[in-house]
């Protein structure tokens, strides 16, 4: 099916780990976002990528870095993981802001 | 800074009620809302679009209103089922550019059989 997929699903880290959260859509849209899911705050925006070759700090960037490696893929790399990402990630993507904003089913991260 | 509220968090109705969850934001400046859902352990769906030159949509049993003077919105669900059980998250999108949506909390709706 078309869509976003990400991965891993779920991941326990420990605190000072690094990994990479991928994330890639085959609908040929510009646009890739990473937000995070916490209890109690919403979803916010971490990092995004209006198009391929660019990408800008959204609401929440300390602590992340990301890569949009080519139009379908754009990943986002925790390199020294602390106990406050714990969270569910979420890789969305869009070719202008509508009815095509398309969501990842969301990568839920532990750090012990 | 935009921020988005919705009023309830949480909302327990029998089958078959009509009801409506509310959406503010602070700034009217906007350039559209989106109502999304979301099920337990999925991302989300996106239900509804209104443009900011728009007063609502509508999809199947489902209507969106937006007055963006107010700052509000309304998400209206007709006849509710046990299937519409979910969270419910309204956005804004500040700009029209790519950067991103800012999101309300939510409301966590339980729809009673």
């Amino acid at each position: 099916n078309a869509g976003v997929t990400q991965t891993p699903k779920f991941q326990v880290l420990k605190t000072g780990q690094s990994m990479t959260l991928q994330c890639a859509q085959d609908m040929n849209h510009n646009s890739m976002y990473w937000y995070r899911q916490d209890p109690g705050m919403g979803l916010r925006l971490i990092y995004y990528s209006a198009s391929e070759g660019t990408t800008d700090k959204g609401e929440v960037p300390n602590g992340y870095n990301v890569s949009r490696l080519n139009k379908r893929e754009f990943s986002l790399r925790l390199e020294s993981a602390a106990p406050s990402q714990t969270s569910v990630y979420f890789c969305a993507s869009s070719e202008n802001v509508g009815p095509d904003y398309t969501f990842g089913s969301g990568t839920r991260l532990t750090v012990v | 800074k935009q921020e988005v509220t919705q009023i309830p968090a949480a909302l327990s109705v029998p089958e078959g009620e009509n009801l409506v969850l509310n959406c503010s934001f602070t700034d009217s400046a906007i350039y559209n809302l989106q109502w999304f859902r979301q099920d337990p352990g999925k991302g989300l769906t996106s239900l509804l679009l209104i443009q900011s030159s728009q007063r609502e949509q509508t999809s199947g049993r489902l209507n969106a209103s937006l007055d963006k003077s107010s700052g509000r919105s309304t998400l209206y669900i007709a006849a509710s089922q046990p299937g519409d059980s979910a969270t419910y998250l309204c956005a804004v999108n500040p700009q029209g550019g790519a950067d991103g949506l800012t999101f309300g909390k939510g409301t966590h709706l339980i729809i009673q059989p």
